[in-house]
């Protein structure tokens, strides 16, 4: 069954410290693999596309990483702020636009 | 350009009544999503269209549900009859043209839809 698990479910952090959000999948076959940020009462906003090949990529302070073998990608946010209080959601597709979203980490950054 | 516009942002309305939430895609764009968001089930896609032509709609969840899309600047979507189940967050999205289905998705801003 083709399933996206994140973890945590939620995350509680100091601003300026850096945190690590997780998601493993179980999508076959597999075309690429989104991160996307949700502001609460907004749309998501996209952050990383990664494809089969690519296994890092970087959006200002968030990087993604991506291994493919181990079905596995974490969401890097390094020293946050309190505007990166939001969920985010890892999202896989099989092909097309056939995608498994996950149920999101909320993160909520403390000054 | 004003990005995804969503219409109308909220909407509580009647069991049985019909319901029809739309959208304008960014300019330029040839795929255009229709998502729901609940907090039980999260993010779903329902049904996607390229080039006005819908492509999928295997996320639709029944017959009372229909989307259309007249031309490439206006789509809809429309519930009939509306049941309390149908409450949630629909959002729009748009995206250029893509390959393999990798390009960027650019979501509006959502209607929250209540039904009592």
């Amino acid at each position: 069954k083709n399933q996206v698990e994140q973890s945590p479910q939620s995350l509680i952090i100091l601003e300026g410290k850096n945190c690590t959000l997780q998601c493993n999948y179980t999508v076959s076959p597999f075309s690429n693999l989104r991160w996307y940020k949700q502001d609460t009462g907004r749309g998501p906003v996209s952050l990383t596309i990664m494809t089969f090949s690519e296994n890092t990529k970087s959006n200002g302070r968030y990087t993604a990483t991506l291994d493919a073998d181990t079905k596995q990608s974490s969401l890097h946010i390094t020293a946050s702020q309190l505007s990166d209080s939001a969920s985010y959601i890892c999202v896989v597709s099989t092909g097309g636009f056939k995608t498994i979203f996950g149920a999101g980490t909320r993160l909520f950054v403390k000054a | 350009d004003a990005g995804v516009i969503q219409s109308p942002r909220h909407e509580v309305t009647e069991m049985g009544q019909e319901v029809t939430l739309r959208c304008k895609p960014i300019s330029g764009h040839d795929y255009l999503f229709w998502y729901r968001q609940t907090m039980m089930r999260g993010l779903e896609l329902l049904i996607y269209f390229n080039n006005n032509v819908p492509i999928d709609d295997s996320g639709m969840p029944e017959d009372r549900f229909s989307a259309k899309m007249p031309n490439a600047s206006f789509s809809t979507l429309k519930i009939q009859p509306s049941e309390p189940r149908d409450s949630a967050v629909y959002f729009c999205a748009s995206s250029p043209p893509a390959v393999f289905g990798a390009d960027t998705q650019y979501f509006g801003p959502g209607t929250r839809l209540t039904v009592l």
